[in-house]
């Protein structure tokens, strides 16, 4: 079974520019989460979506959103983008039945630099 | 909130040797708990999970973990480091009673000498 895919993996913008990043999940697997990694905030969460709603959200401004899609694949967009969203952004598929498994498989993320 | 611990940004062992990696945990409800492994330019990869039951978890790569609820513990063991464990270990919680996110500590690099 294939793994969860991100695209692109490496990406250089422009402050003020937006970006759109894509997250296939694991096949059979219904909730996609993003995650934010930097070496001074760590791994923060950002937002998840399960069968095409947004179920959670972290602590991030409104210039950060995410969709996803019947198929389950998802996006997530920044906009007005800030140096400070240089980072590795990652994202994790799960089963997330609401049976109590939480089991989270992440991908190799996409690496935004923005100057 | 939830919020985790764990003590060490770096943590050096000679090949061979035990590794233990520190984690503690805060959380108002009985918790999902989690190792995460990072090698460079590469996402998290699950070692082992704690749920419900048996407080002494095996993960993949011989790595265990014993959830301590008195403690409010969960750390990482291997018993004899090899130069592939280097990598940087994250661990994480999340609510059992529902699909809530992860919340992970800052990490711990670890370091394996010859």
């Amino acid at each position: 079974k294939a793994g969860v895919t991100q695209t692109p993996r490496y990406l250089i913008k422009t402050r003020g520019q937006q970006v759109t990043l894509s997250c296939s999940p694991i096949s059979g697997h219904r909730s996609v989460s993003w995650y934010q990694q930097t070496p001074g905030q760590g791994l923060q969460f950002l937002f998840e979506y399960f069968s095409e709603t947004q179920r959670n959200k972290g602590n991030f401004p409104g210039r950060f959103s995410g969709r996803q899609f019947s198929n389950s694949r998802s996006e997530m967009n920044v906009s007005t983008l800030e140096l400070g969203d240089s980072a590795l952004y990652l994202c994790a598929s799960s089963l997330a039945t609401g049976t109590g498994s939480y089991e989270q498989y992440f991908g190799p993320g996409t690496r935004l630099t923005v100057t | 909130a939830q919020s985790v611990t764990q003590l060490g940004s770096h943590v050096s062992v000679s090949e061979g040797a035990l590794v233990l990696l520190r984690c503690n945990y805060s959380s108002s409800v009985p918790p999902y708990l989690f190792w995460y492994v990072q090698y460079p330019n590469q996402g998290l990869q699950l070692l082992l999970k704690y749920t419900t039951g048996a407080t002494l978890v095996k993960g993949i790569n011989g790595f265990e973990a014993e959830f301590k609820k008195s403690e409010t513990s969960f750390h990482l063991t291997k018993p004899s480091a090899h130069m592939s464990d280097a990598a940087e270990y994250f661990c994480a919680v999340s609510e059992y009673s529902g699909n809530t996110p992860l919340v992970f500590g800052k990490g711990t690099r670890l370091s394996v000498i010859a």
